[in-house]
């Protein structure tokens, strides 16, 4: 079992290119969501889905959007990359709706740097 | 508004013990969670406090105070490998995490 999966790994992108970060998760988890982290900060949430079909808006939604179209895949669209996008980018994946803790779960990231 | 303060950074000795404070702000609670995160790597799960008290778990043990808004986790017996960053993240009513920029722990021998 894998858990969550994320590609790339790292990225140096041209500024104004189109790119898609991948996560998959098999842990069959209903909630899934997308951080970024940067130095000195903590982590922040992009957008965020608690089941698949639908997704929410974050803290920093700006400049991406997502998808759901299925429980597994949850893949972060830049439309048209900028610099200030330079970052960590970590996905996350948590059972929710179901009882006890809904602790999330962390794929290991993608560093990406737009130049 | 929402607000996490935890120290920037902390030095402990091996073998001692180290408590690492975050205070919180947030619209609603409904639990904290503690994560730890190693450089260049994701943050993992260390604990989650729903209730007042103390909750242990093998070397790290974490406390929550909800009328305080504080919890502080707690570790012991420190081993070089706890160098790491120790994230404090209190559940709002809609059941999203609010993130500290986390607490940078230093083991020296």
């Amino acid at each position: 079992i894998a858990g969550i999966t994320q590609a790339p790994t790292s990225q140096i992108l041209a500024a104004g290119r189109r790119m898609t970060l991948r996560c998959t998760q098999d842990m069959r988890h209903n909630a899934m969501y997308w951080y970024r982290q940067d130095l000195g900060l903590g982590l922040r949430l992009i957008h965020y889905s608690n089941t698949a079909g639908t997704t929410g808006k974050g803290e920093v939604p700006d400049g991406y959007s997502v998808s759901r179209a299925n429980t597994d895949d949850f893949p972060l669209t830049l439309a048209s990359a900028v610099p200030s996008q330079t970052s960590v980018y970590f996905c996350a994946s948590s059972a929710r709706g179901g009882t006890g803790t809904d602790t999330q779960y962390f794929g290991p990231g993608t560093r990406l740097t737009v130049l | 508004g929402q607000n996490i303060d935890q120290p920037t950074e902390m030095t402990a000795t091996e073998g001692a013990i180290v408590q690492i404070n975050c205070t919180y702000q947030t619209s609603g609670f409904n639990g904290l969670f503690w994560y730890q995160q190693h450089a260049g790597e994701a943050p993992t799960f260390l604990s989650y406090n729903v209730l007042d008290g103390l909750e242990e778990k093998g070397r790290f043990s974490s406390f929550l105070s909800r009328s305080k808004g504080y919890s502080y986790l707690l570790l012991k017996e420190l081993q070089m490998k706890d160098s790491a960053s120790y994230l404090c993240a209190p559940e709002d009513s809609n059941y999203q995490l609010i993130w500290g920029a986390g607490t940078k722990l230093i083991i020296k021998p």
